[in-house]
């Protein structure tokens, strides 16, 4: 069975702009989760979305949102970005309810000059 | 709210010998589960052990095993017969049901394993 993807691996951004990072979970896997790993914050949750509707939500400005599709595919979408976006970000998918395991994707590196 | 501590940033070890990596966690749900996740430096992050906090008994998994402290509210993670592939960052986490599917990081421990 093949694993969580994220597309994609790396981008490089500017400040202003806004990136789409997209999340294809384990085939029959319900849930999605964000999460935004930094140097100096460490691995702090974004949100997670279940049959296509946010289930829960972490402490992010508006700036970053997500959604998620009928066949449980994700993405995270950050406008206006900013220098301290840059950062790895991982999605998480499990089959949906509370404490599955939960399988991590390889990460989407983002890098805002 | 709850919280993850990571006390040790970095620890090195022996190839063949043991290592203990430290976690606390502060909750105050009744219902819980703690993991520690592995991150080699391929980034992806792997499940290693996971204790449920009803459960009195210490989990094991190959040569990881926990020492779950209740009353203490620690977490420790030994790992046994080290080889170099365990060198890695690894995370304690917690999930409470009442934060719904949220994990709650603790800052990560290095593990060096030198030959």
């Amino acid at each position: 069975k093949a694993g969580v993807t994220q597309t994609p691996r790396y981008l490089i951004k500017t400040r202003g702009q806004q990136v789409t990072l997209s999340c294809s979970p384990i085939s029959g896997h319900r849930s999605v989760s964000w999460y935004q790993q930094t140097p100096g914050q460490g691995l702090q949750f974004l949100f997670e979305y279940f049959s296509e509707t946010q289930r829960n939500k972490g402490n992010f400005p508006g700036r970053f949102s997500g959604r998620q599709f009928s066949n449980s595919r994700s993405e995270m979408n950050v406008s206006t970005l900013e220098l301290g976006d840059s950062a790895l970000y991982l999605c998480a998918s499990h089959w949906g309810a509370t404490y599955n395991e939960q399988f991590f994707g390889p990460g989407t590196r983002l890098t805002v000059l | 709210a709850q919280t993850v501590t990571q006390s040790q940033p970095e620890m090195s070890v022996q190839e063949a010998e043991t290592v203990t990596l430290s976690c606390t966690y502060d909750t105050s749900e009744s219902d819980y589960y703690l993991f520690w996740y592995k991150q080699p430096p391929s980034r992806q992050m792997i499940l290693v052990i996971r204790q449920e906090a009803y459960k009195q008994q210490n989990a094991t998994e190959n040569r990881f095993s926990v020492n779950f402290q209740k009353a203490a509210k620690s977490f420790s993670l030994k790992i046994s017969d080290s080889q170099l592939g365990d060198a890695a960052m690894y995370f304690c986490a917690s999930l409470t049901e009442a934060a719904g599917n949220k994990l709650t990081f603790g800052g990560g421990t290095r593990v060096l394993v030198k030959p």
